[in-house]
């Protein structure tokens, strides 16, 4: 699976967007990119994942650039509880890496009033 | 309501001792997993399952057994804790695991301590 590049943490004015980057340069042709987060003391939660195509549902919006090399998690209007830490994940169907998801160590957004 | 239910969600264990964390989903999910979370280390996964009667061991599966008798449940056995098996766990489950482009459900994760 691709590494991800993500900054350590982001802080965002509630009701406004939240756009979290993610880098991930070597990515292949094949790889997903996924996004989950983890608000605090709770399990993971998926948000969304995407290939190639911009991908937007109830929670959140996946750009992803033309070349594939970064991608960005759009929040668009940030509310206290989206306070958590951010994952981005990159897999392809049939991994070699197995079933394992490396979840990295994300970025902790914060959410402030 | 749909998703995965683990019990219990905290537990006090001292050395020695066994238990088993249950995980429970409703979804009809072929694929379920368990994690661990330490302080600083993110994620790791101990065992998996692909289906009902399918087993296999993920990153760090010593001291912990898995089994799956049936499609919803996915219990986890901790033969005899240890203090450095204190973390959180996390079960997880999805339609199709990594071989598919869906997402994962969590459950709300098991809080063990081993004194």
């Amino acid at each position: 699976d691709a590494k991800t590049t993500q900054p350590p943490s982001m802080d965002c004015a509630e009701g406004r967007a939240a756009n979290l980057p993610c880098n991930h340069s070597t990515i292949s042709g094949n790889e997903y990119v996924y996004w989950y987060r983890q608000i605090h003391s709770q399990g993971p939660q998926y948000i969304i994942h995407g290939l190639k195509n911009n991908e937007t549902n109830e929670m959140a919006s996946l750009i992803i650039t033309e070349d594939r090399k970064s991608s960005t998690l759009i929040l668009p209007h940030a509310t206290l509880r989206d306070t958590a830490v951010y994952y981005c994940i990159v897999r392809a169907l049939n991994s070699n890496s197995g079933y394992a998801l490396n979840f990295g160590k994300g970025t902790s957004l914060l959410v402030t009033p | 309501n749909a998703g995965v239910t683990q019990t219990p969600k905290f537990q006090v264990l001292k050395t020695g001792q066994s238990m088993t964390l249950q995980c429970a989903q409703d979804m009809n999910h072929e694929y379920m997993s368990w994690y661990r979370q330490d302080p600083g280390m993110g994620l790791r996964l101990i065992h998996y399952s692909v289906g009902a009667g399918i087993t296999d061991q993920g990153e760090v599966p010593n001291g912990y057994n898995v089994s799956r008798s049936t499609t919803e449940d996915f219990p986890l056995r901790l033969l005899s804790a240890a203090p450095s098996q204190t973390s959180v766990y996390f079960c997880a489950s999805s339609y199709t695991g990594s071989r598919g482009g869906d997402g994962y459900t969590f459950g709300s994760g098991t809080r063990l301590t081993v004194v």
